[in-house]
């Protein structure tokens, strides 16, 4: 079992709708969330950052974390075309080896 | 404004070559990474440098080494390349323990034949 899991997709949604993106992981000792956005053939970028559990809310983006149920998850608001990308989850417990998800690939039609 | 630059972004070598992927940042960061990704597999560590001077293995060290020439700058280098090593790497850099916060290059795409 990989310790974090995450659907690769492709999830297709119209302009304008609220996007779910999910991560499931195993290690309970992980205390720093991520999100990061890559666009095709570049490197990923941060997107979110949360310590311990919570949501943070970042303009059209909000990130969760449910350490209980060992699960978090990134929304996405008034998608737009722009927001087409892979996201990936990355978790760390606060060394240097920060663990990735697979990625989502998400795909925004106008 | 250039953060973290990677050269070559492509290169084609064939099994046995050796080549050396280049790394420099310019934040200031402390600690130094190289992340290999693969369809399905996500971003897996090589090796990283906590600070200047230390080096250590990550997830997928096996046919890689690296070199952390000063704070700046953290070279990848691949001995005798195999087709396994086919991937897009990444270099990245964060600027101290406890900042999760990583700054990654465009990418270099290698394909070994």
């Amino acid at each position: 079992q990989k310790e974090v899991e995450q659907d690769p997709g492709p999830l297709s949604v119209p302009e304008g709708a609220i996007v779910s993106l999910n991560c499931t992981y195993s290690n309970s000792a992980f205390q720093y969330f991520m999100w990061y956005r890559q666009y095709s053939r570049k490197g990923p970028e941060l997107l979110m950052y949360t310590y311990s559990s919570g949501n943070k809310e970042d303009g059209r983006f909000t990130a969760q974390v449910d350490k209980s149920s060992k699960y978090i998850s990134l929304f996405i608001r008034d998608s737009q075309p722009s927001d087409s990308a892979t996201y990936l989850c990355a978790m760390s417990g606060g060394g240097f080896k920060t663990i990735f998800g697979a990625g989502t690939r998400l795909f925004v039609k106008a | 404004n250039a953060g973290v630059t990677q050269t070559p972004k492509f290169q084609v070598l064939k099994t046995g070559q050796s080549m050396t992927l280049q790394c420099a940042q310019d934040m200031n960061h402390n600690s130094m990474y190289w992340y290999r990704q693969d369809p399905g597999m996500g971003l897996r560590l090589i090796y990283y440098s906590a600070s200047e001077g230390t080096t250590d293995k990550g997830e997928v060290p096996n046919g890689y080494n690296v070199s952390r020439l000063n704070k700046r700058e953290f070279s990848l280098r691949l001995e005798s390349a195999a087709p396994s090593q086919t991937s897009v790497y990444f270099c990245a850099s964060v600027n101290t323990r406890g900042d999760e916060k990583l700054f990654f290059g465009s990418g270099t795409q290698l394909s070994v034949l």
